[in-house]
């Protein structure tokens, strides 16, 4: 199947540092990928899709002065947790969509990573 | 407003058992219907999906039970096993737009 790659895995970063993270479609172009956060034990909340080569369309709720989005090449997105605070902390998740044509779409997900701010 | 419904939130389930896992959703327009199983610390995989012109859809253990009338679909797991223990969500979603999850559901296999 397709691989999305996310990197890091793990990131542990001091208050009020940023954090940029990776999602990298591997085998296909992705025009579009989407972020999504994780609490524990809970569904994906999708944060913002990411669009190659325009702006991202956030959730209501989400600050996009907060979490910055660049879709800067079709298989490359990043996310950029500015100015990182503790309740930041969370398991963040990125998915891009493979068009397969007639079969319709399909979303493949990242490893997510870990993002704890101390 | 929850595009996606599913139920239940937990299953526990012995080893040899059939859990079954059932969503439901409301927007017609949806026409792919995909499940991921998700470990603890890892992102989601794409476990099996199904397309609302076909009521079932087999893979190995995994089944898809659709019903385009009542806009409900299930997921089935046949001779189930501890390492089927996992997270699993239900999702919903239109050709080339964003995907709409279910809440999961906590899966325990007991040896």
């Amino acid at each position: 199947g397709a691989v999305v790659s996310q990197h890091p895995s793990r990131v542990i970063c001091k208050s009020g540092t940023s954090v940029k993270i990776e999602c990298r479609s591997l085998d296909f172009q992705a025009t579009t990928m989407f972020w999504y956060r994780q609490f524990p034990k809970k569904s994906l909340m999708l944060m913002a899709t990411s669009n190659e080569g325009s702006k991202a369309t956030y959730e209501q709720g989400v600050e996009k002065d907060k979490f910055l989005i660049n879709h800067a090449s079709l298989t490359l997105s990043t996310l950029t947790v500015t100015s990182a605070h503790p309740e930041d902390s969370s398991f963040y998740i990125c998915s891009a969509n493979r068009d397969r044509g007639p079969f319709g779409t399909e979303a493949f997900f990242g490893q997510g990573t870990r993002l704890t701010v101390v | 407003q929850q595009q996606v419904k599913q139920s239940p939130q937990s299953l526990i389930v012995q080893k040899g058992g059939i859990p079954i896992i059932n969503c439901a959703y409301e927007n017609t327009a949806f026409d792919y219907f995909p499940w991921y199983q998700q470990f603890p610390g890892k992102g989601p995989a794409l476990l099996i999906a199904i397309r609302p012109d076909v009521s079932e859809k087999k893979e190995g253990r995994f089944t898809i039970s659709f019903n385009k009338s009542a806009k409900q679909f299930s997921l089935h797991i046949m001779d189930s096993q501890p390492g089927d223990s996992a997270t699993y969500f239900c999702a919903a979603a239109y050709t080339g737009n964003q995907f709409y999850f279910g809440t999961g559901t906590s899966l325990t296999v007991i040896p």
